[in-house]
């Protein structure tokens, strides 16, 4: 089953824009991690932000996590074209042992 | 260190055959998942093994199964192939510690025909 759901669904910017996609989950978690997967491709492990952290950095990649409101962040600043491509959330619950992905957002950078 | 490693990157398969899918974790880590990826039913657990030992299951028939060798490699069977099996198949390795972090190969693209 999925926990998470990321928002939107898709998303078209310019480079140089910045990229916002949220993600909502249904139960308590231990962390959230944040994946890239370019066409068809494997998944890109991004960032790993902890149930006790709300704001985490990497390069030009800003999360934020809100635990009251069980949802997260992924900001893309200064986006490029070589972004382009589906970005998933994921949690294990507390109670739970295996990744819950949500469905993804797809980016598209536009030069 | 390198990365996860899948073999092979491409298979096509008849419906009826059954087919075998390797994962080489990162080195030292010790636990390795699966996944299957559809577009109608997005990412899925399959299992996960730990030291030789298949530590947790996800919802999927029997025809599905694995296993995991000393050297912390993995392997996963799916027997009697349907073409609902078609799929990108994603083997993770996680580090060791207390916050799951999974890292990805770049899949098994499986094709039932």
């Amino acid at each position: 089953s999925q926990q998470g759901e990321e928002d939107p669904q898709a998303l078209s910017i310019q480079e140089g824009e910045n990229a916002t996609m949220n993600c909502s989950y249904k139960t308590s978690i231990n962390n959230l991690q944040w994946y890239r997967q370019n066409s068809g491709r494997g998944l890109v492990h991004l960032i790993l932000i902890r149930s006790n952290e709300r704001e985490k950095h990497s390069g030009r990649l800003r999360v934020t996590l809100d635990t009251s409101k069980k949802s997260s962040s992924l900001l893309i600043t200064a986006s490029r074209a070589a972004d382009t491509a589906s970005y998933f959330c994921a949690t294990i619950p507390n109670s739970g042992y295996a990744l819950n992905f949500g469905k993804g957002t797809s980016l598209l950078v536009t030069p | 260190k390198a990365g996860v490693t899948q073999t092979p990157r491409y298979l096509i398969k008849t419906r009826g055959q059954q087919v075998t899918l390797s994962c080489s974790p990162i080195s030292g880590h010790r636990s390795v998942s699966w996944y299957q990826q559809t577009p109608g039913q997005g990412l899925q657990f399959l299992f996960e093994y730990f030291s030789e030992t298949q530590r947790n299951k996800g919802n999927f028939p029997g025809r599905f199964s694995g296993r995991q060798f000393s050297n912390s490699r993995s392997e996963m069977n799916v027997s009697t192939l349907e073409l609902g099996d078609s799929a990108l198949y994603l083997c993770a390795s996680e580090s060791s510690g207390p916050y799951n972090e999974q890292f990805f190969g770049p899949g098994t693209r499986l094709t039932v025909l």
